[in-house]
């Protein structure tokens, strides 16, 4: 199964302020998702985004607030923006090929200040 | 909105006892996935089952997929405190790879 390495692993930010995470995936895919977890609670699906062309968002979830990129087959990153309290969380970029199940990074923990 | 619903939630059993966790829903599902993940960790993938009444096994674990694909259950024979995560099921519904997440069932294995 694929690789793949998500940075920062860790971060506490003002409030107010954006941070981009990033997905690197050691070999090319056709989709990469990006999710959004509470410690010990479930995963929700944010937006999937393919190369070339803009990302999908999920009911609840907008561009503006969280600007994705996919520039190749290898790479996404995510953008929180004007970060407050109510996002702090893990964020997780996992990748899918086809009918194969998706994989999953180790994750993103954010904190607002 | 197509939802899974896991039960328990939490579980807090001893060494060498067995357990099931069941993941129901009203929608069907195309395939299904059992995830488990560690603090720290993202989800790492245990089993893909497609076929209606499919099971698996993973050595001490046995997946199954309900006759009509709506809902799936794990069982755990002797569990071990490596055992101990978060289990997540999460259905697929064939075109685009998108899952469905299951509500999580967090499992403790004490010695």
């Amino acid at each position: 199964s694929a690789v793949i390495s998500q940075k920062p692993s860790r971060d506490i930010c003002q409030r107010g302020t954006s941070l981009t995470i990033q997905c690197q995936v050691d070999s090319q895919v056709t989709m990469m998702f990006w999710y959004r977890q509470q410690p010990g609670q479930s995963l929700t699906l944010i937006a999937t985004a393919n190369q070339g062309s803009e990302a999908t968002y999920e009911s609840g979830f907008v561009i503006d607030k969280f600007p994705i990129s996919r520039p190749n087959l290898t790479f996404s990153t995510l953008t929180v923006s004007n970060m407050s309290p109510e996002d702090s969380s893990i964020y997780l970029c996992s990748v899918g090929q086809g009918s194969e199940p998706q994989h999953f990074g180790d994750g993103t923990r954010l904190s607002i200040l | 909105t197509q939802l899974l619903e896991q039960s328990p939630q939490f579980l807090s059993i001893q060494e060498g006892e067995n357990l099931t966790v069941y993941c129901n829903s009203s929608s069907v599902f195309s395939s299904l996935q059992w995830y488990r993940q560690e603090p720290g960790e993202g989800p790492v993938l245990l089993v893909t089952v497609v076929t209606g009444g499919e099971v698996k096994k993973l050595k001490r674990l046995t997946f199954q997929f309900g006759d009509a694909r709506k809902d799936s259950s794990l069982h755990i024979t002797a569990a071990q405190p490596g055992d101990t995560g978060l289990y997540l099921c999460a259905g697929g519904t064939g075109g685009g790879n998108k899952l469905t997440f299951g509500t999580g069932t967090q499992l403790k294995v004490e010695l």
